[in-house]
């Protein structure tokens, strides 16, 4: 019963390198989100998809990229990291609506020096 | 848009003892509301939730009922245990949303034997 796994679950990056933090869900969920968890921030959406080949803006989108090819995975891209992206970033699935919520993956913190 | 506030932290209780995390929300329509738990390392886990006015969602002991005329859902437990020390997220999702969910800060508890 894997759930939501995410890669890596730790990195550290040098300002201006790029990165790829995957997520992957054996769930057959529609929908999946990348959100970052700072403290005293909670969690902030940066990204969304609705559906295989769908991706749209959530709440912090700028200086990321996001791409689902296949509707098990959903890949969160930083170009050129910087260290405001140094944070804990969280993937989440759900099959849509209210009934049965998000499962979430374990994480995967990101520092960036 | 959409908002969560949720009592600052952190909570410090002694084992046994009476909890309540106060949360409120403001919301377009009637949104879907939820409590999340995260354990130290781990992503959160869906703990209870509430679809409409006046339900009450519980679970491990857990309680909390949606309150429409003070837009409150405040989590309640009668008798807390070592275990139970996490941070607790507030959330809703409203209607339209593409099913995003809206987090509110954290509120870290800590029980003490």
């Amino acid at each position: 019963n894997a759930g939501v796994t995410q890669t890596p679950k730790f990195r550290v990056l040098k300002t201006g390198q790029s990165m790829t933090l995957l997520c992957a869900q054996d769930m057959n969920h529609e929908y999946m989100y990348w959100y970052r968890q700072d403290p005293g921030m909670g969690l902030r959406l940066i990204h969304y998809s609705v559906g295989e080949g769908t991706t749209a803006k959530g709440e912090v989108p700028d200086g990321y990229n996001v791409s689902r090819l296949k509707k098990q995975n959903f890949l969160l891209g930083l170009e050129s990291a910087a260290p405001s992206q140094t944070s804990v970033y969280f993937c989440a699935s759900s099959y849509g609506g209210d009934r049965y919520g998000y499962t979430f993956g374990s994480g995967t913190r990101l520092t960036v020096v | 848009g959409d908002s969560v506030t949720q009592m600052e932290g952190p909570v410090t209780l002694s084992e046994e003892a009476f909890l309540t995390i106060n949360c409120t929300y403001t919301a377009t329509g009637y949104p879907s509301l939820f409590w999340y738990v995260q354990y130290p390392g781990e992503g959160l886990q869906l703990l209870l939730k509430a679809t409409k006015a006046d339900d009450k969602g519980s679970n491990k002991g857990f309680e909390a009922t949606y309150r429409k005329e003070t837009t409150s859902f405040h989590l309640e437990k009668g008798s807390v245990q070592v275990s139970d020390s996490a941070v607790y997220f507030c959330a809703l999702m409203s209607g339209g949303s593409n099913y995003k969910l809206t987090f509110g800060k954290g509120t870290l508890l800590t029980v003490n034997p």
